[in-house]
């Protein structure tokens, strides 16, 4: 069951652009994770931002949750040719004891 | 340095073959999870444990089973009832319930 989809699929965008991708799930979540995943590699935890949250920064990353909308945005601000990689949102659903991962948005960076 | 292994990185099975991936972590986490990753797609859950002892089917458990005999181990055998078995396969672990997830750099398997 997959509860995250992110929006778009595919981004490429030029180096010191930013970047902006999102995510929407359907029920009620304790919070919302997301994850970078380079070719072929494992995935990597980005920033958790609870239910109780609107916003959360981390270096260049901003994330923002509307739980009224059931979506989140992540923000990559100045990227750089290394952001190249997957983005994935997942979302830990009340009562789961596991998180559900979207399909994620392929990001490319543009030297 | 704490982290999660897996092994091996490339694995190749013939046709009617069980294999077994190994996955290890030194980080004294309670929940460990198998996924499985299509190309271009997102994660699939295959089976999780939340203690040693005890472990819970995910969405697409069929073809596959796991054994959590130690906190630190959670082998995924891939067994021959599982007729499309190519995937790239990745374990994680976490704290507990709700915590953020470690991966393990994953184990991609080849039918051949």
């Amino acid at each position: 069951s997959q509860q995250g989809e992110e929006d778009p699929q595919a981004l490429s965008i030029q180096e010191g652009e930013n970047a902006t991708m999102n995510c929407s799930y359907k029920t009620s979540i304790n919070n919302l994770q997301w994850y970078r995943q380079n070719s072929g590699r494992g995935l990597v935890h980005l920033i958790l931002i609870r239910s109780n949250e609107r916003e959360k920064h981390s270096g260049r990353l901003r994330v923002t949750l509307d739980t009224s909308k059931k979506s989140s945005s992540l923000l990559i601000t100045a990227s750089r040719a290394a952001d190249t990689a997957s983005y994935f949102c997942a979302t830990d659903a009340r009562g789961a004891q596991k998180l559900v991962f979207g399909q994620g948005t392929r990001l490319t960076i543009n030297p | 340095d704490g982290g999660i292994t897996q092994s091996p990185k490339y694995l190749f099975r013939k046709e009617g073959q069980n294999v077994t991936l190994s996955c290890e972590q030194n980080l004294n986490h309670d929940a460990m999870y198998w996924y499985r990753q299509d190309p271009g797609q997102g994660l699939r859950l295959i089976y999780y444990s939340q203690i040693v002892n005890d472990f819970q089917k995910g969405d697409i458990a069929e073809g596959y089973s796991v054994s959590r005999e130690k906190k630190e181990s959670f082998p995924l055998t891939v067994t021959s009832a599982q007729k499309n078995p190519t995937a790239f396969y990745l374990c994680a672990s976490s704290q507990g319930p709700g915590g953020g997830y470690t991966f393990g750099s994953g184990t991609r398997l080849t039918v051949v």
